[in-house]
C-alpha cells in the first residue's frame, strides 16, 4: 500500500463545475496535510494546508480532512479552465520532519 | 521576492562525471529537502535538512550527497551519476512546524546518457 494515494486522473469537469480530489493516507500519526498545484513544466505551488479535522476554505478552495478515516479532499468550486494542473496531496509525518506526496491528480476543466 | 533558486535548469551529462545542482533560497527558512518526480512515481523525498550541519536521508537517498553548510544553501551532490538518475529534480524550503508548506525552486531536468 502506498504511503499516500491519489486518483491518477484525470478527472474532467466542466467550467463553472464542482471538483472533487481525493486522497488517502496509510500513516495514522500524520499530523498535517498539504494541497498543492502543479502546471505542466512547472514547479508545485502551495495552495491549502489543513491540520484540523473538519472544513477550511479559502476563496473557492475547501479542503477536507478526516483523521478517522485517514482521507484528505479538496474541493474547487467554480471551476475554471486556469484550474487545469495536477494535484499533488502531501502528508507530514508523524516526526514532523518528511513530507510524502502523492502522485497527483490530474484534473481538466473544459470551457 | 521570495524564492528557491536552483542552478541549472536543465543538464545533460555522462555517467560517471560528478555534477552538483545548487539550491538556494532568501526566506532564512530553517528546513531545506532535495526530491525527484518520475512519471506515475510522483515526488519522492531524496535528502533533508532541519539546520545548518543537519542533514538526514529520505526515501531514495542512494547515489546522492548533500551538505548544509549555511542556512540558504543546500547543493545537491551525483558522485557518479547513472542513467536511472535521470529526472526532474526539486529543491524546497519551508519554515520548521507542522503548519508550513513548501515553497519550490523552479526544477532541474537532469539527463544521464
Amino acid at each position: 500500500q502506498k504511503e499516500v494515494e491519489q486518483n491518477s486522473g484525470p478527472l474532467s469537469v466542466p467550467e463553472g463545475a464542482i471538483a472533487s480530489l481525493n486522497c488517502t493516507y496509510s500513516d495514522r500519526g500524520s499530523q498535517s496535510f498539504f494541497w498543492y498545484r502543479q502546471y505542466s513544466g512547472k514547479s508545485p505551488e502551495l495552495i491549502m494546508s489543513i491540520y484540523s479535522n473538519g472544513d477550511k476554505e479559502d476563496g473557492r478552495f475547501t479542503a477536507q480532512l478526516n483523521k478517522a478515516s485517514q482521507y484528505v479532499s479538496l474541493l474547487i468550486r467554480d471551476s475554471q479552465p486556469s484550474d487545469s494542473a495536477t494535484y499533488l496531496c502531501a502528508v507530514r509525518n508523524t516526526g514532523g520532519f518528511k513530507t510524502i506526496f502523492g502522485a497527483g491528480t490530474r484534473l481538466f476543466v473544459k470551457a | 521576492e521570495a524564492q528557491v533558486t536552483q542552478n541549472p535548469r536543465y543538464l545533460i551529462t555522462v555517467t560517471g562525471k560528478k555534477l552538483t545542482v545548487t539550491c538556494s533560497q532568501n526566506m532564512n527558512h530553517e528546513y531545506m529537502s532535495w526530491y525527484r518526480q518520475d512519471p506515475g512515481l510522483g515526488l519522492r523525498q531524496i535528502y533533508y535538512s532541519m539546520n545548518v550541519e543537519v542533514t538526514d536521508k529520505g526515501d531514495v537517498p542512494e547515489g546522492y550527497k548533500v551538505s548544509r553548510k549555511e542556512k540558504r544553501n543546500f547543493p545537491l551532490i551525483l558522485e557518479s551519476p547513472s542513467p536511472n538518475q535521470t529526472s526532474l529534480y526539486f529543491c524546497a524550503s519551508g519554515q520548521q512546524g507542522i503548519a508550513y508548506g513548501y515553497t519550490f525552486g523552479s526544477g532541474t531536468r537532469l539527463t544521464v546518457v
